[in-house]
């Protein structure tokens, strides 16, 4: 079964502070490792990923990805009370049957203080 | 930017009740995807549709489910005898065509309370 553990569960910080999200999976057939951000409905897409060692950046935001520890990290720089939201990490495998699905980790929920 | 539009946003039903959750996916996009995320846990994924017919299915996705591509817009999810444990946040998602339409993007959701 394809795993997903996100780390930590709840980070609260002040505004202005630096923070890392991590996130490990465990899936057969990797295909990519997205990062969504999660406020009150919708997943929002932040980034896609399916190359090691390739960094994604966007703004204060950047994400990349280790193929071979199996793990991804999502840093966000100089943090406002706007970032403050679930970020998930899923990774998209392809299955027996030749299908492409997602798994979600659990999500990690960031406050940020002002 | 094109997205994912999902109706109701929020639907209350009793227990035993058939429920239909539509989605227009966005335009251009090929594979389509019902996900749901009961409140506090993670989301799970349900069912994937490609060329009018579901590839993929999760262990969820019994026989109380079933889905729907009616005509060349909507996308339909629909509950046949909806239990107390349905009750989630179901979100629609879509994918566009070949390796450049990878990013599956998501709707707002519906939000199924079932009481």
């Amino acid at each position: 079964e394809d795993k997903v553990v996100q780390s930590p569960l709840s980070l609260v910080v002040h505004e202005g502070d630096t923070v890392t999200l991590n996130c490990s999976y465990e899936v057969t057939n990797f295909r990519s490792l997205l990062w969504y951000k999660q406020e009150k409905k919708a997943p929002t897409f932040l980034f896609m990923l399916t190359s090691s060692g390739i960094e994604k950046k966007s703004g204060r935001l950047s994400s990349i990805l280790d193929k071979k520890e199996l793990f991804s990290i999502l840093n966000i720089t100089a943090t406002q009370t706007g970032d403050s939201a679930i970020y998930l990490c899923a990774v998209e495998a392809r299955s027996n049957f030749g299908n492409e699905k997602l798994t979600f980790g659990t999500g990690t929920r960031l406050t940020i203080i002002p | 930017e094109p997205e994912v539009t999902q109706t109701p946003s929020h639907q209350v039903t009793q227990m035993g009740q058939e429920v239909i959750l539509r989605c227009v996916p966005i335009s251009n996009h090929l594979y389509f995807y019902w996900y749901r995320q009961i409140l506090g846990q993670k989301v799970e994924f349900l069912v994937s549709f490609y060329n009018n017919e579901i590839s993929e299915k999760s262990e969820i996705f019994d026989d109380q489910f079933s889905v729907e591509r009616p005509d060349g817009s909507n996308f339909t999810l629909k509950i046949r005898s909806t239990k107390l444990e349905d009750s989630a946040m179901y979100f629609c998602a879509s994918r566009g065509p070949g390796p450049l339409g990878r990013t599956i993007y998501f709707g707002e959701g519906s939000w199924l309370t079932v009481v």
